[in-house]
């Protein structure tokens, strides 16, 4: 597996609810709690909101929440916000010889 | 703080070695607690992880690029480098070094990347 699978693109409208998921295998995804999600806008570096699939680094907002069930994973933002429109990719471990995948990327509107 | 910079030519020719070195400042590159990796973006494309590299030197690397890629470490100078060899237009993306923390598997820091246009 190169890639994991998101959807290529969620919108909402302001004060929403959103939700992107990130399908992998055993051997990813599902095998280990080592799923994280960043947040890339145009030109910049991406940052990381989400690690260990449901914790928040410091400074991130409560907003931004994480969970896994078997081999999909799913960021959820709350109260879609502007500046919350932006690029989401997630990444994971994975027992392969890569150590780490990332996600296809999802296209964050928010209308 | 801790700061990652990319450095390296900018344009590189069709079957020729990319080559760039990611400076780290703010911090030590022989701490156990990181991998030091490379990712790539081609433009108006997605991340793809490259590879990484421990302090001990032990590599991790894309299997689909694990043919052309040397990832390296010099602690000497707090720096380690990429280098990508008989590249191809396909190779043309933005090149982002960073931090992975060991314990979860997160990029926690990344350097501002650099594009790198393989072209002659």
């Amino acid at each position: 597996q190169s890639a994991l699978t998101q959807p290529a693109s969620v919108s909402g409208s302001p004060g929403q609810s959103i939700t992107i998921s990130c399908t992998g295998t055993s051997s990813d995804v599902g095998g280990y709690n080592y799923v994280s999600w960043y947040q890339q806008h145009p030109g910049k570096a991406p940052k990381l909101m989400i690690y260990d699939v449901s914790n928040r680094p410091s400074g991130v907002s409560n907003r931004f929440s994480g969970s896994k069930s078997g081999n999909t994973a799913s960021l959820t933002i709350s109260g879609l916000q502007a500046e919350d429109e932006a690029d989401y990719y997630c990444s994971s471990y994975t027992s392969s010889s890569t150590l780490l995948f990332f996600g296809t990327g999802t296209k964050v509107t928010v209308l | 703080q801790l700061q990652l910079q990319e450095s390296g030519p900018g344009l590189v020719k069709p079957s020729e070695t990319l080559s760039l070195t990611c400076t780290v400042s703010g911090g030590s590159i022989s701490s156990s607690s990181y991998y030091w990796g490379w990712i790539r973006q081609p433009p108006g494309k997605g991340l793809e992880w490259i590879g990484s590299i421990y302090y001990s030197g032990s590599t991790y690397y894309n299997p689909s690029l694990k043919s052309r890629v040397t990832i390296s470490v010099d602690t000497s100078k707090n720096q380690f480098s990429l280098k990508l060899s008989s590249v191809t237009a396909a190779d043309t993306a933005v090149y982002y070094c960073a931090r992975l923390v060991v314990v979860v598997a997160a990029v926690d820091y990344w350097g501002q990347g650099t594009l790198v246009t393989v072209s002659s």
